[in-house]
Order: C-alpha cells, then sequence, then structure tokens
C-alpha cells in the first residue's frame, strides 16, 4: 500500500535557525511529490512539486529536494510568518495520499 | 486564492441532519477531489470525480455521497450526520490526470451538536 510518512510531527525554531522537514515515501512507482502549506483551519496552499531524483525546487527561504526515498524541505533563515503545517503528498490510483505533516513553530 | 470555490463556510446542524457542501473548481480544470481533515487529523480522501463521474473512492462512509454536475461543480452530500462527522471538508481540483498537482479551497467547517 503506498504510504508517506513526514518527519517531525513538530518543529520549533528561532528565527533565523535553519532546519529541514523530512518526508519518505512508499510507492510503487513515483509519478511526483508535491508539498503544501497549510495555515490552521485553512486550505493547504500548493507550494512545489517534483517529478525526479536530484530535482530541486526553490521559493523565497524554501528548497523542496527529491531523493529515491525521500524529499526534504529545507527552510532557511525561517521567519514568523512561515510558521505553519507543512504537508507532502504523492499520487495514488488517480488521488494524493497525504502525510501527516510537520507543523512548524518559529519564534521570534 | 486557488481559484477553488467552497460554499458554505461554516455549517453547524444536529445530528441526524443531511447537509450539502459545494465546490467549484478552478477555471479549465476537470477534476474535483474531497478531502476530510478531523482535528489533528491528516487529510483523508474521499471520493474524485472526472467530467462528471466518479473517478476513484476512498475511505467514504455510505451516509456521504457525492457528484460533479455538468457545469463541473461538485457536491458532498452527508446525511444521518453524527457527531464524529465534525470536520473540515475540502474540496481539491486540477486538470484531471491524477499526477499533477491540485489546488484547494478554503473549506467548508461542518460542526455536528
Amino acid at each position: 500500500e503506498d504510504q508517506v510518512t513526514q518527519s517531525p510531527e513538530a518543529l520549533r525554531l528561532q528565527e533565523g535557525e535553519s532546519s529541514s522537514l523530512n518526508c519518505s515515501y512508499t510507492v510503487s512507482g513515483l509519478r511526483g511529490l508535491f508539498w503544501y502549506r497549510q495555515d490552521p483551519g485553512k486550505g493547504p496552499e500548493f507550494l512545489f512539486t517534483l517529478y525526479s531524483a536530484g530535482e530541486e525546487k526553490e521559493k523565497e527561504r524554501l528548497k523542496a529536494t527529491l531523493t529515491k526515498k525521500e524529499s526534504f524541505l529545507h527552510i532557511t533563515a525561517p521567519k514568523p510568518e512561515d510558521s505553519a503545517t507543512y504537508l507532502c503528498a504523492v499520487p495514488s490510483t488517480g488521488k494524493l495520499i497525504f502525510g501527516q505533516g510537520t507543523t512548524l513553530q518559529v519564534k521570534p | 486564492d486557488s481559484g477553488v470555490t467552497q460554499t458554505p463556510k461554516h455549517l453547524i446542524t444536529a445530528t441526524g441532519q443531511r447537509v450539502t457542501l459545494r465546490c467549484s473548481p478552478r477555471s479549465g480544470d476537470l477534476s474535483v477531489y474531497w478531502y476530510q481533515q478531523s482535528l489533528d487529523q491528516g487529510l483523508q480522501f474521499l471520493i474524485q470525480y472526472y467530467n462528471g463521474e466518479e473517478r476513484a473512492k476512498g475511505n467514504i462512509l455510505e451516509r456521504f455521497s457525492a457528484q460533479q454536475f455538468p457545469d463541473l461543480h461538485s457536491e458532498l452530500n452527508l446525511s444521518s450526520l453524527e457527531l464524529g462527522d465534525s470536520a473540515l471538508y475540502f474540496c481539491a481540483s486540477n486538470a484531471g490526470t491524477g499526477y499533477t498537482e491540485a489546488f484547494f479551497g478554503q473549506g467548508t467547517r461542518l460542526t455536528v451538536v
């Protein structure tokens, strides 16, 4: 069964303290991996799509990378406004399977 | 703004009742997906429609049903509501291949009392 696991579940950082979030997946034939950001009570906001191992995408302080077994979301010098839950997802038989997410809190 | 519109934003109803949630996909998108997110739970896939036809089904309860209309908007019907059905319900849309990113609406928060 296709599965997505994210770690850590929660992460507290000081403003400016860089870190990485992990998304490991078990799918039969990866056909893309997606990162989303979700604020409390809001819908997930699309961030990145990665299709092949070695691919990288960047947006402001976020950089997503992909290997054959996992993806990382690197956050460089985070700010309080980066506080949110970050979700990764993979497509599986026509739907997206989501991990449980990493809740990031960035303190000023 | 993702371009996906969900109504209503909030819904409070009593146990045993029936409600309908509505979703308008992004312009040009043929696929609509419904997800449920309970408190502190992940996004659980319910059902997908593509151009009016059911394409994929998740762990959707028999009390729940959905449809997609010719104008591509979709409705999720929840009946015989129970307290445990209280959750955020999200709709997402994409072009329909199932292998491209999907864009989410802001959700409907359903509270069953």
